[in-house]
């Protein structure tokens, strides 16, 4: 099946830096998605992107749709202690089927 | 507005009894999905359903049952529980293809 890489598996980083991650496939996707799990409870949806080259932010976050739309990759700036959790991308294949695939996750740790 | 409920948050089964994780949803959506996550795996689709009256499989099927209720509520159904399928147990909703998928808080469940 599809799948999608995403690197790095994890970070360890100081408040106030910039993090930056991303997600590879071999597929062509229509639909990228970014979400966010924090420990106990659900992902919860950050940014979407629709079209390739696409450069979206949502505070001091900011993802773009790669231009061969088998990639993308997100930023935080300035990062703060309550980024921490876990980082999910997800992607919509071609065929526009209701089934997402997500990458395995980007693991954050800001220390203070 | 609640969102994505999920019932109950925490189960703890031994091997051979059944269980049924509740899920329902408040925001109109159309799509609904069940999805499992293990360390280091990401999210995995167990089952989903494109609209009221049907359900299609996922990547990881075998075990499980799933009803649609009605428009709101989508069940899991473990027959047969196994140690394999301890994990975390997210539903999931959209309101339609190629809309991003809004997550319950999910049940974290142990098989003995």
């Amino acid at each position: 099946g599809q799948q999608l890489n995403q690197s790095p598996q994890s970070m360890f980083i100081q408040e106030g830096e910039d993090v930056s991650m991303n997600c590879t496939s071999s597929s062509i996707f229509n639909t990228w998605l970014w979400y966010k799990q924090e420990p106990g409870e659900g992902p919860v949806l950050l940014i979407a992107l629709y079209k390739a080259g696409e450069l979206t932010s949502n505070g001091r976050l900011t993802a773009q749709f790669g231009i061969t739309r088998k990639d993308s990759f997100l930023n935080i700036s300035a990062s703060i202690p309550s980024d921490v959790g876990i980082y999910f991308c997800a992607g919509q294949n071609e065929g526009g089927s209701e089934k997402l695939v997500f990458g395995k996750g980007t693991k954050l740790t800001v220390n203070p | 507005n609640a969102g994505v409920t999920q019932t109950p948050k925490f189960q703890v089964l031994k091997t051979g009894q059944s269980m049924t994780l509740q899920c329902a949803q408040d925001m109109n959506h159309n799509s609904m999905y069940w999805y499992r996550q293990d360390p280091g795996m990401g999210l995995r689709l167990i089952y989903y359903s494109a609209s009221e009256g049907t359900t299609d499989k996922g990547e990881v099927p075998n075990g499980y049952n799933v009803s649609r209720l009605n428009k709101r509520e989508f069940s899991l159904r473990l027959e047969s529980a196994a140690p394999s399928q301890t994990s975390v147990y997210f539903c999931a909703s959209s309101y339609r293809v190629v809309q991003p998928q809004h997550f319950g808080d999910g049940t974290r469940l142990s098989i003995l």
